[in-house]
């Protein structure tokens, strides 16, 4: 089955860095790649996601990155915020019959930015 | 904005009892999963219906854990009997049929003493 290795397991930066947060999975056939924001007592909520047929999607201050060939992908967020504290988490998925949107997620990355 | 609700959002119980949850998915979407996230970890699929019925359980223990999905839209979980290894958060998601993003419940928080 797919395994997601993810890096680092915390991340603290100044207001105004940025912030780069590394996944690797292991499924050639993995297709499709969400990161999850989860801010403590809060449900994991959808903040950007990228299929194998893309490189590279940005939304505002957050991108995300993949490399099929190396089997790896990254979250970067920009001019970071207070705000953007929380665990985020990666995931991979891929079009199996029987998997059909089954996600497996990486252990998780806290991060913390200090004002 | 429609959510993935969840009911209760905290539970206690002692070992050996029975416990239930109760997810409600946004309306339409076909795909229901529930995942179990021990504190400082990723969440883990136990189990994922597709409308009725049940398309992957492996993960699921099932001598002690049931699920169902009896009329495609709301879903229960079970546990029966309670271990205290069962502590965890336990969050349903939901996902249209013929898309990936799923979309997360609350969550149950439960613990066993």
């Amino acid at each position: 089955g797919e395994n997601v290795e993810q890096h680092p397991s915390t991340l603290s930066v100044q207001e105004g860095d940025s912030a780069v947060i590394k996944c690797t999975y292991s499924d050639s056939a993995s297709n499709y790649f969400p990161w999850y924001k989860q801010e403590l007592g809060k449900r994991p909520q959808l903040i950007i996601d990228i299929r194998s047929n893309v490189g590279e999607k940005k939304d505002q201050r957050i991108a995300v990155t993949l490399n099929k060939t190396a089997k790896h992908f990254s979250l970067h967020i920009t001019e970071t915020q207070p705000e953007d504290s929380a665990v985020y988490f990666c995931a991979a998925s891929s079009r199996m019959v029987t998997s059909y949107g089954k996600l497996t997620f990486g252990q998780g990355t806290i991060l913390t930015v200090h004002p | 904005e429609a959510e993935v609700a969840q009911s209760p959002r905290y539970k206690i119980t002692e070992k050996s009892q029975a416990v239930a949850f109760w997810c409600d998915p946004i309306s339409g979407h076909a795909t229901l999963y529930w995942y179990r996230q021990i504190l400082g970890q990723g969440p883990e699929l136990l189990v994922q219906f597709q409308d009725e019925s049940v398309v992957d359980d492996s993960q699921l223990p099932k001598d002690r854990f049931s699920a169902e999905r009896l009329k495609g839209v709301d879903s229960t979980l079970k546990i029966q009997p309670a271990e205290l290894g069962d502590s965890a958060m336990y969050l349903c998601a939901s996902s249209p049929k013929q898309n990936y993003e799923q979309y997360f419940g609350p969550g149950t928080r439960l613990t066993v003493t």
